[in-house]
């Protein structure tokens, strides 16, 4: 299946800042990805659909001005956690669509913690 | 909320036995279904999927049956081996041409030696 790649693996950072989450296509380019968030022990939550050179698509009760979404090439996504907060602290995961399938394969997540 | 869900959170089994890990999903509109494993700190790593026209389909070690009657979709995985302890999820696409997938709660495998 497709390999994608995160980075960073993990983060710390204060209250207040900003946080980028960058996701890479490495095997081909990737059109559609995904974010998902994931809380400890809980199953993954859809943030946003990413579509190359056009505005993401964001889940209901996820704010497109606090977590931004550039999808700029075909190969990478990124995602900004604008003024952090001790609740943002999750598990973000990204995913790329293989081709015309549905079939989703993922990174291997950013744990963001938030002090 | 949650169109997918699963009937045990937790399910121990020995090793070399063979485990059933159950889903139940309610949008009779899904039309295609995706079993994924997930280890402690990582993404979910793909294993096996099954459309819609399916009630079928099998891999390595592992295989997946769909019942579109009752919404219930289960992965069996044979000589199960303490590799394979880790947290399963079902995941479903809802065939609107949304192409985003809806997940289940989890079911976490702990493999006895």
């Amino acid at each position: 299946g497709a390999v994608v790649s995160q980075h960073p693996s993990w983060v710390i950072c204060k209250s207040g800042t900003s946080v980028k989450i960058e996701c890479r296509s490495l095997d081909f380019q990737a059109t559609t990805m995904f974010w998902y968030r994931q809380f400890p022990k809980q199953s993954l939550m859809l943030m946003a659909t990413s579509n190359e050179g056009s505005k993401a698509t964001y889940e209901q009760g996820v704010e497109k001005d606090k977590f931004l979404i550039n999808h700029a090439s075909l190969t990478l996504s990124t995602l900004t956690v604008t003024s952090a907060h001790p609740e943002d602290s999750s598990f973000y995961i990204c995913s790329e669509l293989e081709g015309s399938r549905e079939t989703q394969y993922f990174g291997p997540g950013t744990r963001l913690l938030v002090l | 909320g949650e169109s997918v869900g699963l009937h045990l959170p937790t399910l121990s089994v020995q090793e070399g036995d063979n485990s059933i890990i159950n889903c139940a999903y309610s949008n009779s509109a899904s039309d295609y279904f995706i079993w994924y494993k997930q280890e402690s700190g990582k993404g979910p790593q793909f294993i096996i999927d099954i459309r819609s026209n399916m009630d079928k389909r099998q891999g390595q070690r592992v295989t997946v049956l769909l019942n579109k009657t009752v919404k219930h979709l289960s992965l069996q995985i044979a000589a199960t081996q303490p590799g394979d302890s880790a947290v399963y999820f079902c995941a479903e696409n809802e065939g609107t041409g949304r192409r985003a997938l809806t997940f289940g709660s989890g079911t976490r495998l702990q493999v006895q030696p």
